[in-house]
C-alpha cells in the first residue's frame, strides 16, 4: 500500500488562529479523503479531496472552517480556521488504493493531533 | 440512526487466547463492504481485512478472520492467539455502493491482552 505521511504530527494552537495540516502520498492516487476522530469518539469525515475541484464536503462541515486542497494526485491540504477547543482532535487524511486486488480499500496517515487552548 | 453498532467499550484477553470483537450494521443497500480497522495509541489507523456483502467465504488474513453473518447483519472480528502488541481500539466500517468510497465507522472496542 501507499506509504503516507501527515505534517505536522501534533500541535497545539491558540484559539482563533488557523493550522494547515499537509498529506503526502508516495504514489498517484485518485481519491483523498479527511477524516476528524475527537477524543474517546470514532471517525467522522469531513470531506473527499477531489483534485482539480472544490472538496465534497459531508454534512456539517463547511469549507470556510475546513478548506481542502488537492493540487495533485500525490497531496493535500486541510486548514482548520478560526479554531476553538471543540476543534481539538486527531486529523486524519487517508487513500483509496486496491491492494491484493480484494477491493477499493481506504489506508490512513497516521493523523495529526491537534490541541486547541 | 447508528449504521455500526459495536456494543463492546472495553475488553480483555489474555495472551495466546483468541477473541471475538462484535459488530453489527444496519443498511438496505444489497451491495456493501465492511471493513476492520486497529488503532493503537499512537493514533494512526491499520486496515486489517475486508468482507464484502456477495462474498462467500469468510475473510482470513493472518491470525484475523471475519464472522460474517449477513442474515444477522453482523460481521464479527475474531483474533487467534492474541499477542500483547493487539492492546488497541478495534474499529468496523461500512461503505455502501452509494457512499462514494467513504466510510462509516462504529464507535469502536478497545481491547487489552494481558499477560
Amino acid at each position: 500500500s501507499a506509504v503516507i505521511s501527515q505534517k505536522p504530527s501534533r500541535d497545539i494552537c491558540q484559539r482563533g488562529t488557523s493550522l494547515t495540516i499537509q498529506c503526502q502520498v508516495d504514489s498517484q492516487v485518485t481519491m483523498m479523503f479527511w477524516y476528524r476522530q475527537q477524543p474517546g469518539q470514532s471517525l467522522t469525515l469531513i470531506a473527499t479531496a477531489n483534485q482539480g475541484s472544490e472538496a465534497t464536503y459531508e454534512s456539517g462541515f463547511v469549507i470556510d472552517k475546513f478548506p481542502i486542497s488537492r493540487p495533485n494526485l500525490t497531496f493535500s491540504t486541510l486548514t482548520v480556521s478560526n479554531m476553538s477547543p471543540e476543534d481539538s482532535s486527531i486529523y486524519l487524511c487517508s487513500v483509496l488504493q486496491r491492494a491484493g486486488g480484494v477491493t477499493d480499500t481506504q489506508y490512513f496517515g497516521p493523523g495529526t493531533r491537534l490541541t486547541v487552548l | 440512526a447508528q449504521k455500526i453498532t459495536q456494543t463492546q467499550p472495553g475488553m480483555f484477553v489474555q495472551e495466546k487466547e483468541a477473541v471475538t470483537l462484535d459488530c453489527t450494521y444496519d443498511t438496505s443497500d444489497p451491495s456493501y463492504g465492511l471493513f476492520w480497522y486497529k488503532q493503537p495509541s499512537s493514533g494512526e489507523m491499520i486496515f486489517l481485512i475486508y468482507q464484502g456483502s456477495y462474498d462467500q467465504q469468510n475473510a482470513t488474513e493472518g491470525r484475523y478472520s471475519l464472522n460474517f453473518q449477513k442474515a444477522r447483519k453482523s460481521a464479527n472480528l475474531v483474533i487467534s492467539a492474541s499477542q500483547l502488541g493487539d492492546s488497541a481500539m478495534y474499529f468496523c466500517a461500512m461503505r455502501e455502493s452509494n457512499s462514494g468510497y467513504a466510510l462509516n465507522f462504529g464507535k469502536g472496542t478497545s481491547l487489552l491482552v494481558t499477560p
